[in-house]
């Protein structure tokens, strides 16, 4: 069945980049696009950006001079690149795709 | 970009009853394919969002048919038939129309 898991460091210093892995399974990433969506604590959600079974990618225009997003189709997994992290990136990022199949999201804390 | 309005912010439904919940959008999501990009998503307390309707009316798989989606391109109902104690959440509708892709504030289902 469609998976999907997001990895990465629970805590980021301030100006410091946020690295994360979404590994996915039950579904090829050279046929389904993957999105990244964040909810800071207790807030709504905000889509990041995505990257399409192509393998170009968009991003929120909010986020774009910092943000990357990769990927490696043979490890079926899906990197997010944000740098000059601020407190105000504190949030739960989840990585899902399309929409319909979501992971369970990775807590992100910015602050020294 | 689009601006996704949602009405109310909180709902209080007998179990059994009924609910609706609207979403406006700052913008027509219908598209010239003639598809309303729309969906709905229910966040249950301390999970990940789960797609309930897609492209305005389109039941997600495995969702209860006690779900529907309908609307115009700028005004959207979620209907829940039989309120159930398993579909308190939060409620968000989202645009999938254009970059960046957005959401409504959302909308918080509880039982009376």
């Amino acid at each position: 069945q469609v998976q999907l898991k997001e990895s990465g460091p629970g805590l980021v210093q301030p100006s410091q980049t946020l690295s994360l892995t979404c590994t996915v399974s039950g579904f090829s990433l050279t046929s389904n696009s993957v999105h990244w969506v964040r909810q800071p604590p207790g807030k709504g959600l905000e889509w990041v950006g995505a990257i399409w079974s192509g393998g170009s990618t968009d991003y929120n225009s909010a986020l774009k001079s910092r943000l990357s997003i990769s990927r490696d189709t043979s490890k079926s997994q899906v990197f997010l690149k944000m740098n000059s992290l601020q407190t105000e990136d504190t949030a739960i990022y989840f990585c899902t795709r399309g929409t319909a199949h979501w992971g369970q999201g990775v807590m992100v804390t910015v602050s020294s | 970009d689009i601006v996704m309005t949602q009405a109310p912010l909180s709902v209080s439904v007998t179990p059994g009853e009924s609910a609706s919940i609207s979403c406006r959008s700052s913008k027509s999501l219908l598209h010239s394919n003639g598809i309303t990009y729309v969906y709905w998503y229910l966040q249950k307390p301390g999970k990940s969002p789960q797609l309930l309707i897609y492209r305005m009316s389109n039941l997600a798989s495995g969702v209860p048919d006690r779900f529907s989606g309908s609307g115009s391109e700028t005004d959207f109902t979620l209907k829940i038939s039989r309120v159930e104690a398993e579909d308190v959440g939060i409620y968000y509708c989202g645009q999938l129309l254009e970059n960046p892709y957005t959401f409504g504030a959302g909308t918080k289902l509880e039982l009376k």
